[in-house]
């Protein structure tokens, strides 16, 4: 099985730009969660997705959003970029069901100049 | 809010000798318990989970609910047990609290 997907692997922006990350879960997964990563905050969740819709979401500003599409692949879209957004995204798929084990992908490295 | 705590950021032993990685937690239910390991170059995996009562890889982990922690411990640390760890706390809410990590290094 391949495991999760993220593209795309290194981004580079400046500040006031948006951009959309993409993530495709391991087949069968249909929940889809995303964190963000840097070394001052750790690890922090962002947002979870089934079946298209979001089931929980994290405390981030409205900047940060996110869908989820039928086939279970998922975006994540920064709009109005700031420096602080520079971070690793990482993008975690599991089974339906509560407190499954998360899959995670390689990630999405932002850098916002 | 839950809150998950790992007071040591770096964990240096010598291969063979027993390792011990702290996690606390502030919760007052019933959380589910985690422990997820990320070696070098490689992405982040689970490692163990408190539910399954299971040792992976020589690793254990008990949750003390009166102490409100759920420790990592190995009894003789190897080499390829130098990685990244991290404990996540979960309440049934569809996601994960993770501590700020323990960097461990196991010299020869």
């Amino acid at each position: 099985k391949a495991g999760v997907t993220q593209t795309p692997r290194y981004l580079i922006k400046t500040r006031g730009q948006q951009v959309t990350l993409s993530c495709s879960p391991i087949s069968g997964h249909r929940s889809v969660s995303w964190y963000q990563q840097t070394p001052g905050q750790g690890l922090q969740f962002l947002f979870e997705y089934f079946s298209e819709t979001q089931r929980n979401k994290g405390n981030f500003p409205g900047r940060f959003s996110g869908r989820q599409f039928s086939n279970s692949r998922s975006e994540m879209n920064v709009s109005t970029l700031e420096l602080g957004d520079s971070a690793l995204y990482l993008c975690a798929s599991s089974s339906p069901g509560v407190n499954e084990k998360l899959f995670f992908g390689s990630g999405t490295q932002l850098s916002v100049l | 809010a839950q809150r998950v705590t790992q007071p040591e950021k770096l964990l240096s032993v010598f291969k063979g000798a027993p390792v011990e990685l702290k996690c606390n937690y502030s919760y007052s239910g019933s959380p589910e318990l985690f422990w997820y390991v990320q070696y070098s170059r490689q992405r982040l995996q689970l490692l163990l989970r408190h539910i399954s009562r299971e040792s992976i890889k020589g690793f254990t982990a008990d949750l003390n609910k009166g102490e409100t922690s759920f420790h990592l411990k190995k009894p003789f640390a190897q080499e390829e047990d130098s990685a990244m760890y991290y404990c996540a706390l979960s309440v049934n809410d569809y996601k994960l609290s993770f501590g700020a990590g323990t960097t461990v290094t196991v010299r020869a």
